[in-house]
C-alpha cells in the first residue's frame, strides 16, 4: 500500500464549479500535511499547509481528519487557471533527523469554459 | 536569483554514458533534497542532505546513483552507466533546515533526462 494515495482523476469541471479532492495516508505518526500544485511540465509549488482545525485561503479550503487519516482540498468558484495537478504531501515523521515529505501521485484537475 | 536553480534543463544521453546533474539551492538553505518524477508518476525521494552530509540516501535506486554536496551549497547528482529506465525529470528542492521542511520545500525547475 502506498504511503499517500490520491485519485488520479482527471476531474473535468466547468468554470465556477466547486470541486473536492481527497487523499489518504498510512502513517498515523504523520504531523505535517500540505497541498502542492504542479502545472504541466513545471516544478511543484506549495499551495497551502493543512492544519488540524482546517484552514482556508481564498477559494481554497483544506481539511484534515486524523482519525480516518485523510486530507481534503476544496476549490470553490473554479477558474481556468486552476487547471493543474494537485499533490497531497505528508511528512513521514521526524526520523533520520529531518521531516521527510512523501508525495502522492497527484490528482489532475481540468477546468473548462 | 532567489530560487533553486538546476542545470542542465534538458539532457539527452546514450545508454551506458555517465551524467551529472547540478543543483544550486536557495542561499542559506541548509537542507537539500533530490527527487525524480517519471512521466505521469508522483515524486520519488532519492536523497537528503543536511549541510554536506547525507543522513538519508535510502531512495537512491542503485549503486549507479551517487550525490555529493560541497560548501553546504551546490549539489551534484551523478548517474553512471545510464539505463533507459533512468529517464525522468530530476527535481532538486531546498528548505531552511531539517525541521523547516515541515513548512514546505522550494523546488527547482528540474532536469529532464532522456536516455536513448
Amino acid at each position: 500500500r502506498k504511503e499517500v494515495e490520491q485519485d488520479p482523476g482527471p476531474f473535468n469541471v466547468p468554470e465556477g464549479a466547486t470541486v473536492a479532492f481527497n487523499c489518504t495516508y498510512s502513517n498515523s505518526a504523520s504531523q505535517s500535511f500540505f497541498w502542492y500544485r504542479q502545472d504541466c511540465r513545471k516544478e511543484p509549488k506549495l499551495l497551502m499547509s493543512v492544519y488540524s482545525s482546517g484552514n482556508e485561503d481564498g477559494r481554497f479550503t483544506a481539511q484534515l481528519n486524523r482519525a480516518s487519516q485523510y486530507i481534503s482540498l476544496l476549490i470553490r468558484d473554479s477558474k481556468l487557471s486552476d487547471s493543474a495537478t494537485y499533490l497531497c504531501v505528508v511528512n513521514s515523521g521526524f526520523s533520520g533527523g529531518y521531516n521527510k515529505l512523501i508525495f502522492g501521485a497527484g490528482t489532475r484537475l481540468a477546468v473548462h469554459p | 536569483g532567489a530560487g533553486v536553480s538546476q542545470s542542465p534543463s534538458n539532457k539527452v544521453t546514450e545508454k551506458g554514458k555517465d551524467v551529472e546533474l547540478r543543483c544550486d539551492p536557495i542561499s542559506g538553505h541548509t537542507a537539500l533534497y533530490w527527487y525524480r518524477q517519471s512521466l505521469g508518476q508522483g515524486l520519488e525521494f532519492l536523497i537528503y542532505f543536511q549541510g554536506n552530509s547525507a543522513p538519508d540516501k535510502s531512495g537512491l535506486p542503485s549503486d549507479r546513483f551517487s550525490a555529493e554536496r560541497t560548501g553546504g551549497s551546490v549539489s551534484t547528482l551523478t548517474i553512471q552507466r545510464t539505463q533507459q529506465e533512468d529517464s525522468a525529470v530530476y527535481l532538486c528542492a531546498s528548505s531552511l533546515g531539517a525541521r523547516t521542511s515541515g513548512i514546505g520545500l522550494f523546488f527547482g525547475p528540474g532536469t529532464r533526462l532522456t536516455v536513448l
